[in-house]
């Protein structure tokens, strides 16, 4: 049972958009920043959102991410086959002194 | 170029020890904090255990505590996971990652390519 909650799938067609949300409570999210890592199938995690809302290094401006309270959020515009990755939430949570993470969310291209 | 590379990992007995390296380059090492990630096969991410530029404020994940033990070594730039006791539940790929640190904000933005821990019998 993952600390912060995600839904586990999303999907679109080429183009389309996707929207990821992701719950946390006033210890993580409600107090830090939220960040967001991409796991492409067979590799490591790697950044792709920091500090609510930033792109990482070589990441596309088609991604967008907010936060407000203890939710946040990861929106992937104009949907391309690359983008079909597992997406995991994140936040530095104070209660544990430790990141906790989302469960993680599979996006599939159809 | 920013690498961190994991080592040490194994197949192991429930009962069992293992020490994890992760030697990394290309910045500088004692600037950073440092964490341990892990994921079960087939499962999301799980944070294990940070520890500071120094090596003396310590955290780890409740489940891993009195049983792990992260350190690291400056000069060698190379963190390490002592591991005892190990069960069947800690079987995972263990990540090694540097963590940015601000007043509100934590990332880990940089990540090694994993090492792999079985514990069976």
């Amino acid at each position: 049972q993952s600390v912060l909650t995600q839904p586990p799938s999303a999907s679109g067609t080429p183009g389309q958009g996707v929207t990821i949300s992701c719950s946390g409570s006033t210890s993580n999210i409600g107090r830090n920043t939220a960040n967001w890592y991409q796991q492409l199938p067979g590799a490591a995690p790697k950044l792709f959102i920091y500090n609510n809302n930033q792109r990482a290094s070589g990441v596309s401006d088609r991604v967008s991410a907010s936060k407000s309270g203890t939710s946040a959020s990861l929106a992937i515009n104009g949907l391309q086959s690359e983008d079909e990755a597992e997406y995991f939430c994140s936040a530095w949570d104070d209660s544990l002194n430790g990141v906790v993470f989302g469960g993680g969310t599979k996006v599939t291209v159809l | 170029e920013v690498q961190l590379v994991e080592s040490g990992g194994d197949l192991v007995q429930p009962g069992g020890s293992l020490r994890l390296s992760c030697a990394v380059s290309g910045f500088t090492f004692s600037s950073y904090w440092m964490t341990w990630v892990r994921q079960a096969p087939g499962k999301g991410l799980e944070w294990v255990a940070n520890i500071e530029q120094d090596g003396i404020e310590k955290s780890y994940l409740d489940s891993v505590k009195g049983r792990f033990t992260i350190f690291r070594d400056n000069a060698k730039k190379t963190l390490y996971l002592e591991m005892n006791s190990l069960r069947v539940e800690d079987t995972a790929v263990y990540y090694c990652a540097r963590l940015v640190r601000g007043p509100v904000t934590r990332y880990l933005n940089s990540w090694g390519q994993g090492t792999l821990v079985s514990v069976s019998s």
